[in-house]
């Protein structure tokens, strides 16, 4: 089974609005974490956001914000404002427990138009 | 601060050679791991160190890959003989571990490598 799924291959937003990226995680164990990886064009991978299986509270980074949903195991990637640099691919991550390895999803590619 | 740097940035060679790539970690950091970016399979761990020891090296598809961490400020990829399937990006990263929690990981450019 996939530990990662990102069911959205690509998305398409206008400049100035809000948008949302899908992620869905598979893991047994309690304690694990989440992240959200931009890639753009030029290829480097740039942290966004983590959030802790434990946190009660919602991650936000700026004008990014992760809706946790723990029962629906998702972890979704809200985009405000989209900017035309926003345009890139989205990964979205999973560590389990005490390891530090990363298991990623396959992606989603957003393109924010004007 | 330098961030995670690797070498070389691109990298043409001819299958049957030995590639051999570099990565520095960020100062401090404990945690270094190589990934491998490919359209097929995305984004996979090959191997991660923790405090220069390899601790899961699951991902290594095969014996032609090796990877070393002789101290903790450098880390070599190697493969022997290199294969045109092992085109791909290669990610190094590092992170300061510290137990259960919150434990970002640093990437480093990569290292586009083309295996004719």
């Amino acid at each position: 089974a996939q530990k990662i799924t990102q069911t959205q291959p690509g998305m398409f937003v206008q400049e100035k609005e809000a948008v949302t990226l899908d992620c869905t995680y598979d893991t047994s164990d309690q304690s694990y974490g989440l992240f959200w990886y931009k890639q753009p064009s030029s290829g480097e991978m740039i942290f966004l956001i983590y959030q802790g299986s434990y946190d009660e509270q919602n991650a936000t980074e700026g004008r990014y914000s992760l809706n946790f949903q723990k029962a629906r195991k998702s972890a979704n990637l809200v985009i405000s404002a989209s900017q035309l640099g926003d345009s890139a691919m989205y990964f979205c991550a999973m560590r389990e427990g005490s390891f530090q390895k990363l298991v990623f999803g396959t992606g989603t590619r957003l393109l924010v138009s004007p | 601060d330098a961030g995670v740097i690797q070498s070389p940035r691109h990298e043409v060679t001819e299958m049957g050679q030995e590639v051999t790539l570099r990565c520095k970690p960020i100062s401090g950091h404990n945690s270094l791991f190589w990934y491998r970016q490919t359209m097929m399979r995305g984004l996979e761990l090959l191997i991660y160190f923790n405090n220069n020891v390899p601790i899961d090296d699951s991902g290594m598809p095969e014996d032609r890959f090796s990877a070393k961490m002789p101290n903790a400020s450098f880390s070599t990829l190697k493969i022997q003989p290199s294969e045109p399937r092992d085109s791909a990006v290669y990610f190094c990263a590092s992170s300061f571990a510290w137990g259960i929690g919150y434990n970002e990981q640093f990437f480093g450019p990569g290292t586009r490598l083309t295996v004719l």
